[in-house]
């Protein structure tokens, strides 16, 4: 039973160009979400994050959209670029993320091409 | 300097043997957390030990047994190895457990059981 989806298992994106990378969820309890990066052979990288009590939150080329009537987020990267070629995990938890226990959906691996 | 190490990176060992992976933490958190990939790319926790006392324990077999000297350190014990536990294992540490913290990820340790 997946809380967490991430529905595309992987994602190509030209230089320069938005990268939106998207996840589901289905446990009405979750209140608070991650996004993570990672390269291989490397642990994942935290990114950015977002509380249900937002919508939006901006860390410079990288912006997390929450939809929780849909329960739904997304991450935003513009523009994107070949460093950012990795796959991104996003992860869930309840409580507010204080009892650490993070879901993590299967992960998207974005390619960003030159 | 390395905020969340684990030891070794890699290691492949037999059947039925006894093997530990040792983690360590120098960003002062008070919790730290065991997470397993499987071969199908999930990412869940195995357990979570807040100022060396356990917290979180998942569905896990007990021949995996986590032990936390002191609040820096969370090894990982695996008796009676089985083919099945092959897998990467990330170590991982958090701060206080206030809403939102972020949990940050060791580089994996890379299970090979044959």
């Amino acid at each position: 039973d997946q809380q967490v989806k991430q529905n595309s298992p992987s994602l190509s994106v030209q230089e320069g160009r938005i990268s939106i990378l998207n996840c589901d969820y289905t446990n009405s309890m979750f209140d608070y979400f991650l996004w993570y990066k990672k390269y291989p052979a490397e642990g994942p990288t935290f990114l950015i994050s977002i509380s249900s009590i937002k919508d939006k939150n901006e860390d410079g080329r990288f912006t997390v959209f929450l939809n929780k009537s849909a329960k739904h987020l997304s991450l935003h990267i513009v523009p994107s670029q070949p460093g950012d070629s990795a796959v991104y995990f996003c992860a869930a938890s309840a409580y507010g993320g204080s009892q650490g226990n993070l879901i993590f959906g299967k992960g998207t691996k974005l390619s960003v091409k030159p | 300097d390395t905020a969340v190490s684990q030891t070794p990176k890699y290691l492949v060992t037999q059947m039925g043997n006894d093997k530990s992976i040792k983690c360590e933490q120098n960003l002062g958190h008070d919790t730290m957390y065991w997470y397993k990939q499987d071969s199908k790319k999930f990412l869940k926790i195995m357990f979570s030990y807040n100022n060396k006392e356990l917290i979180i324990n998942e569905t896990v077999p007990n021949r995996f047994s986590p032990k936390s000297p002191d609040k820096a350190h969370l090894n990982l014990h695996i008796n009676s190895l089985e083919l099945g536990d092959s897998a990467v294992y990330f170590c991982a540490s958090s701060g206080d457990r206030a809403a939102g913290n972020t949990i940050y990820f060791g580089e994996g340790s890379w299970l090979t059981v044959v």
